[in-house]
């Protein structure tokens, strides 16, 4: 069983919609979760930190259940702009690795 | 402020031969990691560098090395090329060994293809 588990998509929606990504973590030692986000050919770049009590970033809210060892990606009004793949992170601290799911295709469609 | 910068962009080796990459740290960086993405696949860890020493190593064999400077910058070498070697390879620094996670910033990356 991988670490982190997504749903790889693709995930094809129109602008304005809302769509949500969900990821499961099997180490329940992890400490650290986050959501990048990598364009086609390009680097992963960190989109958010997700913390237990939710937080969110203008269109974008991020969840954490740690005893469901769950995390979610809520994108409301999507823009054409936000096709990506939308990567799940979780890290156990110190100076342990990042450790990444498959990731989630988003497609945008006008 | 610079970036992590990673060399060559692109790179076509045969199957067999010796591969190496290289990574420049961001400024005030220590701590050098080295990830591999196949195609459809999230970034794998590769290795760890701090203060020039391994520091945490992943699944991948021993062909897989690495070296730190004293510059902080790093480079991956891969012997006896294999077609599943075949990937994108980042490298992603950051300030410091137990820094703050969030702090890594990673390299545009090498596409290496072995035919």
């Amino acid at each position: 069983r991988k670490e982190v588990e997504q749903d790889p998509g693709p995930f094809n929606v129109p602008e304005g919609a809302t769509v949500a990504f969900n990821c499961t973590y099997s180490n329940s030692a992890s400490q650290s979760f986050f959501w990048y986000r990598q364009d086609c050919r390009k680097e992963p770049k960190l989109l958010m930190s997700v913390y237990s009590s939710g937080n969110e970033d203008g269109r974008f809210t991020a969840q954490l259940n740690r005893a469901s060892q769950y995390i979610s990606l809520l994108i409301r009004d999507s823009k054409l702009s936000d096709s990506a793949t939308y990567l799940c992170v979780v890290n156990r601290g110190g100076n342990t690795p990042l450790v990444f799911g498959k990731g989630t295709r988003l497609s945008v469609i006008a | 402020e610079t970036g992590v910068t990673q060399s060559p962009t692109h790179l076509i080796k045969t199957r067999g031969q010796q591969v190496t990459l290289r990574c420049s740290s961001q400024s005030g960086h220590n701590t050098v990691s080295w990830y591999q993405q196949a195609l459809g696949q999230g970034p794998q860890f590769i290795f760890q560098y701090y203060r020039e020493e391994e520091n945490g190593r992943g699944n991948f064999p021993p062909r897989f090395s690495g070296l730190q400077f004293p510059n902080y910058s790093s480079e991956l070498n891969v012997n006896a090329l294999e077609l599943d070697d075949s990937a994108l390879y980042l490298c992603a620094s950051s300030p410091a060994m137990r820094g703050r996670v969030d702090g890594y910033t990673f390299g545009s990356g090498t596409r290496l293809t072995v035919v």
